[in-house]
């Protein structure tokens, strides 16, 4: 069975603190997707990047980075310099290459404080 | 290009009731999706349309129906409402192309449905 874990339920940090939102999750398929979402009180599921299974690479975009590793099956979302609007609910997800729907972790509530 | 519109954005709703739910997908893309994510948690996936079939199916019982348009919009709609049924639903558009893989989705702001 499939399952994504974002073990940490709310973080909060004062801001301009780094922080690391983790994600570890579970298939034994070996093509799949990675994502992760961030859904600011406004509801929609902001879209912030895609991974594939066959792609270890890291990535930076800007203030944000994430770290792939197979080995731990993580996938784990790194803010450097957090800001006051970067507080928000995240969800890592994963997407089977063989199936239709994206498989949600319950979410972490990040809480920047000014 | 406009993104993905939802309507309405807040319905409050009697147990037992039924409800239809609308999406407008973003421009190019043809195939939606539908989940269901109750407070504190993330979202579930109820079902997908393409070409105006249903194309792949979660866990939820077949109250929970929908229909996808030929301009690619599509609803969702829900018989004999039950309290646990209230959740935000949000409506998900992406592109199925020649090799079968979603190349993105999109997400909608999503409907707050509550019974009562």
């Amino acid at each position: 069975a499939q399952k994504v874990t974002q073990a940490q339920t709310e973080i909060s940090v004062v801001e301009k603190e780094d922080v690391t939102l983790d994600c570890v999750y579970e298939t034994r398929d070996t093509t799949y997707y990675l994502f992760w979402y961030k859904q600011p009180p406004s509801g929609e599921l902001v879209f912030l990047i895609r991974r594939n299974s066959f792609d270890e690479q890291n990535e930076i975009s800007g203030r944000y980075s994430w770290n792939f590793q197979k080995s731990t099956s993580s996938f784990n979302f790194t803010i450097t310099a957090s800001q006051v609007v970067d507080s928000a609910v995240y969800f890592c997800a994963l997407k089977l290459n063989r199936d239709d729907k994206i498989i949600f972790g319950k979410g972490t509530r990040l809480h920047i404080l000014p | 290009e406009t993104g993905v519109t939802q309507s309405p954005t807040h319905l409050i709703k009697t147990r037992g009731q039924q409800v239809t739910l609308r999406c407008s997908s973003q421009s190019g893309h043809n195939t939606v999706s539908w989940y269901q994510q109750a407070l504190g948690q993330g979202p579930q996936f109820i079902f997908q349309y393409y070409r105006e079939e249903e194309n792949g199916r979660g866990n939820f019982p077949p109250r929970f129906s929908g229909l996808q348009f030929p301009n690619y919009s599509s609803e969702l709609n829900v018989n004999a409402l039950e309290l646990d049924d209230s959740a935000l639903y949000l409506c998900a558009s992406s592109l199925l192309g020649q090799g079968q893989h979603n190349y993105g989705y999109t997400f909608g702001s999503g409907t707050r449905l509550t019974v009562v």
